[in-house]
């Protein structure tokens, strides 16, 4: 099982429609929850992090986080075309084994 | 405008030869990360370093590549001899503690022809 996993995509929304991408990792000790996005052929940007189960919400971005399902999402609401990326989730334990593991990201496509 | 910067951005090479390359952290980010990026394997984590100190390095071939930190401006990636399936995009991030998210360099791009 891989630790982090992502639905590759593509994955197709109107402009205007919401987008959500779904995460799930494997180690429960996990405390750190991040979101990036990348562009095609540019560096992965931070877009969202979260500790705390439940929503965190910015600007139009909410990510939502259940550590009991070992879950993790990212809702884009009002879809713009310049949200068309790859979506990568990352996860850290965040104690004495501080790595970040990336998922293999998930390819979003606004359609205009 | 603080950043990751890494050198070179682009890196041609032919097999067999040594490839080395640089990243400045941010300053004052005490968490140091080497990643490789390819369409197949997405983001691997090749090796990290805490307070230039290396805790992890387990997603390196250990036969050629090697990961130092000589000082806390400067880390590097070495590969050597490199070979075709190093092709790859590595990218160098730094966390500013425990836990906390990563930035990110904008990359070298290293094609082993």
């Amino acid at each position: 099982q891989k630790e982090v996993e992502q639905n590759s995509g593509p994955l197709s929304v109107p402009e205007g429609a919401i987008a959500s991408l779904n995460c799930t990792y494997s180690d429960r000790g996990s405390q750190s929850f991040f979101w990036y996005r990348q562009y095609s052929g540019k560096s992965p940007e931070l877009i969202m992090f979260i500790y705390s189960n439940g929503d965190k919400e910015d600007g139009r971005f909410t990510a939502q986080l259940n550590k009991a399902s070992q879950y993790v999402s990212l809702l884009i609401r009002d879809s713009q075309p310049s949200d068309s990326a790859t979506y990568l989730c990352a996860v850290n334990r965040g104690d004495r084994d501080d790595k970040i593991i990336f998922g293999k990201g998930t390819r979003l496509h606004i359609l205009p | 405008d603080a950043r990751v910067t890494q050198t070179p951005r682009h890196k041609v090479t032919e097999m067999g030869q040594e490839v080395t390359m640089r990243c400045q952290p941010i300053l004052g980010h005490n968490t140091v990360f080497w990643y490789r990026q390819t369409m197949m394997q997405g983001l691997e984590l090749l090796a990290y370093f805490r307070n230039r100190a290396p805790l992890d390095d387990s997603g390196m071939p250990k036969d050629r590549f090697s990961a130092e930190m000589p000082d806390a401006t400067l880390a590097t990636l070495k590969i050597q001899p490199s070979e075709p399936r190093d092709s790859a995009v590595y990218f160098c991030a730094s966390a500013p503690s425990w836990g906390a998210e990563a930035f990110f360099g904008q990359g070298t791009r290293l094609t082993v022809v």
